[in-house]
């Protein structure tokens, strides 16, 4: 089993959609939960950090799932410029490395 | 630009030769990461280093790899005799000097063996 798992898609949504994207990481001991964004193979850019009493910025809203083992990523009101892969990230209790999964795809359509 | 500089952006090497990596964090950042993505993959954890100590290097392979990060001067990544396999995107990533602080991540090198 993968440490961190996401379902690759594509979610292909219309312009204007509310989307939604989980992930499950399987180490309980995990301290800090994080969602990236990542374009067209460029760097990853740290899109939010996850909180377990959960957090929103803008239009995205984040929440942890500490029972289950599952984060959520929400993005209301989708932009074209929303198009990207999600990545979600993990730190386990040990070091301070990023576990990452291996990424949703969304495609915002006009 | 206060991010994180690496370079050199793409690197193209012959089979055998070697490749170094260069990575500066972000001002005051202290501790250093490198990652790496294959193509079609996802992204792998190899190194994280603070000045002059390896912290943990679980994810890098054993042999023809070495990464250092100096008193003074950039974090290097070193790879000997390349091989066709090393093709790849390697990003450096820093973060503050408190455990488990979100990551920023540099431009990349693009690694290609010919």
């Amino acid at each position: 089993r993968k440490e961190v798992e996401q379902d690759p898609g594509p979610f292909n949504v219309p312009e204007g959609a509310t989307v939604a994207f989980n992930c499950t990481y399987s180490n309980s001991a995990s301290q800090s939960f994080f969602w990236y964004r990542q374009d067209c193979r460029k760097e990853p850019k740290l899109l939010m950090s996850v909180y377990s009493s959960g957090n929103e910025d803008g239009r995205f809203t984040a929440q942890l799932n500490r029972a289950s083992q599952y984060i959520s990523l929400l993005i209301r009101d989708s932009k074209l410029s929303d198009s990207a892969t999600y990545l979600c990230v993990v730190i386990a209790n040990a070091g301070n490395m990023l576990t990452f999964g291996g990424g949703t795809r969304l495609m915002v359509k006009p | 630009n206060a991010g994180v500089m690496q370079n050199p952006r793409h690197l193209v090497r012959r089979r055998g030769q070697e490749a170094r990596l260069r990575c500066s964090p972000m001002k005051g950042h202290s501790h250093v990461y490198w990652y790496r993505q294959l193509p079609e993959e996802g992204l792998k954890f190899m190194v994280y280093l603070q000045k002059e100590n390896i912290i943990d290097e679980s994810g890098m392979p054993k042999e023809r790899f070495s990464a250092e990060f100096p008193k003074e001067g950039p974090s290097i990544l070193r790879i000997q005799q390349v091989v066709r396999g090393d093709s790849a995107a390697y990003f450096c990533a820093s973060s503050q000097d408190r455990a488990r602080q979100p990551q920023h991540f540099g431009d990349g090198t693009r690694l290609s063996i010919l």
